[in-house]
């Protein structure tokens, strides 16, 4: 069965303190990996997408990254408006399977 | 550039009584269009998709039923709503391109069922 599954749960970091989140999967057939942003409230926000292990891309703080298994986000001295729930989704024909995210809070 | 619309963004609705969602899709054509559904705390459930005008699969049984009468427009109805239907609906879009294919979302709709 295609599955997504997301951790931490939740994040609290401190204003510039670095850290990841971890994205794994099991799908037959990927054709991409996707993170999101969702603010509270609102529809998912588009961040990146990846296709084969190896593959990194990068958008100011955030860097996300792909192997076989799973992706990292990594987030490179946050500051407090990063603070989102951060969703990880696959696809797999016309289908995309999403995780249930990661809360990250970020303080000042 | 594309852009989607969804409305309404709010709504409260007695149980048994009727739903119609509404989504649009401009500054593209032919894309694959999507449901979803987001409870409180937990992650996006697939309810329908269409990859064509008339073409609708359905991922979860329930009372929900969707229609894509147009190209870029796509609802979500329901005859009789049940206080589970409580929850935030999002429409998505997505079409492949040299880049490869995203799913972009609306604004999503919430759903109170009373």
């Amino acid at each position: 069965e295609d599955q997504v599954t997301q951790s931490p749960e939740a994040l609290r970091l401190q204003e510039g303190e670095s850290s990841s989140l971890n994205c794994s999967y099991t799908v037959s057939g990927l054709r991409g990996l996707f993170w999101y942003r969702q603010d509270p409230g609102k529809g998912p926000e588009f961040l990146f997408t990846l296709y084969s292990a190896g593959e990194e891309k990068e958008k100011e703080r955030l860097k996300a990254t792909l192997t076989k298994k799973e992706s990292f986000l990594h987030i490179t001295a946050p500051k407090p408006e990063d603070s989102a729930t951060y969703l990880c989704a696959v696809r797999r024909t016309y289908k995309y399977i999403f995780g249930t995210g990661t809360r990250l809070k970020v303080l000042a | 550039s594309q852009t989607i619309h969804q409305w309404p963004a709010t709504l409260v609705q007695p149980v048994g009584s009727p739903l119609s969602l509404e989504c649009t899709v401009e500054g593209t054509s032919n894309p694959n269009l999507y449901w979803y559904r987001q409870a409180a705390g937990r992650g996006l459930q697939l309810l329908f998709y269409s990859v064509g005008i008339g073409q609708i699969s359905s991922e979860v049984p329930q009372n929900l039923s969707a229609s894509r009468p147009q190209d870029r427009q796509f609802i979500l109805s329901s005859k009789k709503l049940l206080l589970s239907d409580s929850g935030f609906y999002l429409c998505a879009w997505s079409v492949q391109t040299a880049s490869g294919n995203t799913i972009y979302f609306g604004e999503g709709s919430w759903l109170t069922v009373v």
